[in-house]
């Protein structure tokens, strides 16, 4: 089965750091670019970062540049977003995603993990 | 930047009826880098339409893509009880950015 599932959400402190995780399953991981997608409560859905099969490309949204990482580790099958500087107007669910190659549509979705920034 | 306007805001259907949704680009979009997705309550968004009118793998064929431009539609040919939802459709763009639109909500009328 296909599977992405995230894992590191909290409750953090502004000013704070928290890392994200992403573990995929069920498809050839280092083939496919991946992003990360957020939601803040009762809102829509925000792209956050992407970054290519290989990690060559990595791209932010202008709001979070400068305070997030976005990497990966194939041999893991993993993705990650290491977040600094948070703020309350990043408290979100935040998503991992599959990139459709050739489409950049997002296909495949995690269940999400929630970041509260909050004093 | 591109910006997608989705309308409206909340459509009100009985299940059975037709449901249109509009995704309006700023500037023109590549029809390949346009797509659909919904949106249930605490859940994922899922995968509907890419390419403004190809669907995604298991998506029943009442769901429907089109057009072109800066203009794109989503139909769902008659509502089952399942598919209220939020919509969403999304572009992606130079730099690379990925942009969605702000949502249409299906709800029971």
């Amino acid at each position: 089965e296909v599977q992405l599932v995230e894992s590191g959400g909290g409750l953090v402190k502004p000013g704070g750091s928290l890392r994200l995780s992403c573990a995929a399953s069920g498809f050839t991981f280092s083939t496919y670019s991946m992003n990360w997608v957020r939601q803040a409560p009762g809102k829509g859905l925000e792209w956050v970062s992407s970054t290519s099969s290989d990690s060559s490309y990595i791209y932010y949204v202008d709001s979070v540049r400068g305070r997030f990482t976005m990497s990966r580790d194939n041999a893991k099958n993993s993705l990650y977003l290491q977040m600094h500087s948070l703020r309350a107007e990043d408290t979100a669910v935040y998503y991992c995603a599959r990139v459709f190659f050739g489409f950049h549509a997002m296909d495949v979705w995690g269940q999400g993990t929630t970041v509260t920034v909050s004093s | 930047e591109i910006v997608l306007t989705q309308s409206p805001g909340t459509l009100s259907l009985s299940p059975g009826e037709r449901a249109t949704l509009s995704c309006r680009a700023s500037q023109s979009v590549s029809s390949s880098y346009l797509a659909w997705y919904q949106q249930k309550p605490g859940q994922a968004p899922r995968l509907l339409i890419y390419s403004a009118s190809s669907r995604a793998t298991g998506i029943p064929d009442r769901f429907s893509g089109s057009g072109s431009g800066t203009d794109f539609t989503l139909t769902i040919s008659r509502l089952e009880p399942e598919d209220f939802a939020v919509y969403y459709c999304q572009q992606y763009g130079s730099s690379p950015t990925w942009t969605f639109g702000q949502g249409t909500k299906v709800e029971i009328k």
